[in-house]
């Protein structure tokens, strides 16, 4: 069963603009979330994670997040991108008594100018 | 801090042949994984390594994929033979902590960049 759906397989936006990458996971238990960075020809890098406390997470590079239980969403904004966060973006999940890391489908985020 | 290195980078090779990539993860990191990340999908868990037991390989084709890290430090993933389907990229991850702990569930996975497989 699928636990994590990004919404969106490509989001193209103009440079200076806000952005939102959608998330959403299933579970009834709690868990831990996560949002990762894949910049072309390279390896994953952790932006922000969610783990408990203050649902708005702030992360590198000017982006945040927000956990909201109730939609079962971790959404990724940034209120304005730049030519260099063209990536891909991985939302991932772990859920609370497993052991592994589940990602979802990924987002490509292309920056034009 | 030196990261995570991978080799080859790419790779292409004919179904039915044996390939195998390496990977050694940042000093110290217990835990090891690797990951098969087919073109536009996210990357999906094949093995987990503590040291140089395996903590889950549910998702590895036991059939034609093996791997192994003999001494707790660098690890090889072996396909044998190979079918078309394999062609992805072969990413390996590392944390610190042990597997299994609050500590390292919540810690951030350090991963290489990847082998990019091609099966012809």
């Amino acid at each position: 069963a699928q636990s994590v759906t990004q919404l969106d397989s490509q989001v193209p936006v103009f440079e200076e603009a806000p952005v939102e990458l959608r998330c959403n996971y299933s579970s009834s238990v709690s868990v831990y979330l996560f949002w990762y960075v894949q910049y072309p020809n390279q390896g994953l890098q952790l932006l922000l994670k969610y783990l408990s406390g203050s649902t708005l997470v702030k992360g590198i590079n000017g982006f945040e997040a927000e956990f909201n239980k109730s939609q079962t969403s971790f959404h990724l904004r940034k209120p304005s991108v730049h030519i260099s966060d063209t990536a891909e973006y991985f939302c991932a999940v772990i859920l609370q008594g497993a052991q592994k890391l589940v990602f979802g489908q990924g987002t490509r985020l292309t920056i034009n100018p | 801090e030196a990261g995570v290195a991978q080799s080859p980078r790419y790779k292409i090779i004919e179904k039915r042949q044996s390939v195998a990539f390496w990977c050694n993860p940042i000093s110290g990191h217990a835990t090891l994984y690797w990951y098969q990340q087919i073109l536009g999908q996210g990357p999906k868990l094949l093995i987990q390594f503590q040291n140089n037991g395996v903590v889950d390989d549910s998702q590895l084709p036991k059939d034609r994929f093996s791997a192994e890290r003999l001494k707790g430090v660098d690890s090889t993933l072996k396909i044998q033979p190979a079918k078309l389907e394999d062609s992805a990229v072969y990413l390996c991850a590392s944390i610190a902590g042990t597997s299994g702990s609050s500590a390292s569930l919540m810690s951030e996975q350090f991963f290489g960049p990847g082998t990019r497989l091609t099966v012809l």
